[in-house]
């Protein structure tokens, strides 16, 4: 089945970085756009970016934008988020996310979720 | 303020039905597909509705989805302790040209 598993998470300070990772399993990774989706504390879910199938199409929300680079290797089946500029508005819980749906460029809906990764950002 | 607007609660007793309401724009539902989303206490969301009515494998049809124009809304028939849970709606914004949420609706079952 399925199966996504984030990793990398951790207590920074304001300005620090932070990279999250997201090996994924049990589906042909290589050929669907992936997610990164946070949740502040007690918030609702907030999108943070996607990443087409192939790497060539990346969207960012405007809140992490020039801050945060999503990729992903397709030969290890691995999502990443690098993180910079840390602040402490970006503590949360970060799930990464996938697609059903083959060869999109900015995905059709959030299909499958991870458990997900707490960042937390404090001095 | 979230680009998409859901009421903050809803509630029904058991075997009633519950509908969750979901209000856009042009942009984003008037543009594209709406997707529904349960998040159980503690747990990771969860595709419940896509492409604005579509159920994944092994959802029930309690679950039911529609949309017309901007607004799109979630259905909960034979209300069930177990549908407790907050839910939230999502559609691409193509002015915004990245993926918007709704603020999440609370289902309380009485």
């Amino acid at each position: 089945q399925v199966q996504l598993v984030e990793s990398g998470g951790g207590v920074v300070q304001p300005g620090e970085s932070l990279r999250l990772s997201c090996p994924a399993s049990g589906f042909t990774f290589s050929t669907h756009s992936m997610h990164w989706v946070r949740q502040a504390p007690g918030k609702g879910l907030e999108w943070v970016a996607v990443i087409s199938y192939d790497g060539t199409y990346k969207f960012y929300a405007e809140s992490v934008k020039g801050r945060f680079t999503i990729s992903r290797d397709n030969s290890k089946n691995t999502l990443y988020l690098e993180m910079s500029s840390l602040r402490d508005e970006d503590t949360a819980v970060y799930y990464c996310a996938g697609d059903q749906v083959e060869k999109t460029i900015r995905g059709d809906a959030f299909d499958f979720w991870g458990q997900g990764t707490v960042v937390i950002v404090s001095a | 303020q979230s680009v998409l607007t859901q009421p903050p609660s809803a509630s029904g007793t058991p075997g009633q039905r519950v509908t969750i309401s979901c209000s856009g724009s042009s942009s984003n539902i008037g543009f594209d597909y709406v997707s529904w989303y349960q998040q159980l206490p503690r747990a990771a969301p969860k595709l419940i509705i896509y492409r604005n009515y579509q159920r994944p494998s092994g959802v029930p049809d309690r679950f039911s989805g529609s949309k017309s124009g901007t607004s799109a809304s979630l259905a909960i028939s034979g209300l069930r302790s177990e549908d407790e849970a907050d839910y939230y709606c999502a559609a691409w914004d193509d002015s915004l040209r990245g993926w918007v949420f709704g603020g999440g609706t609370r289902v309380t079952v009485l």
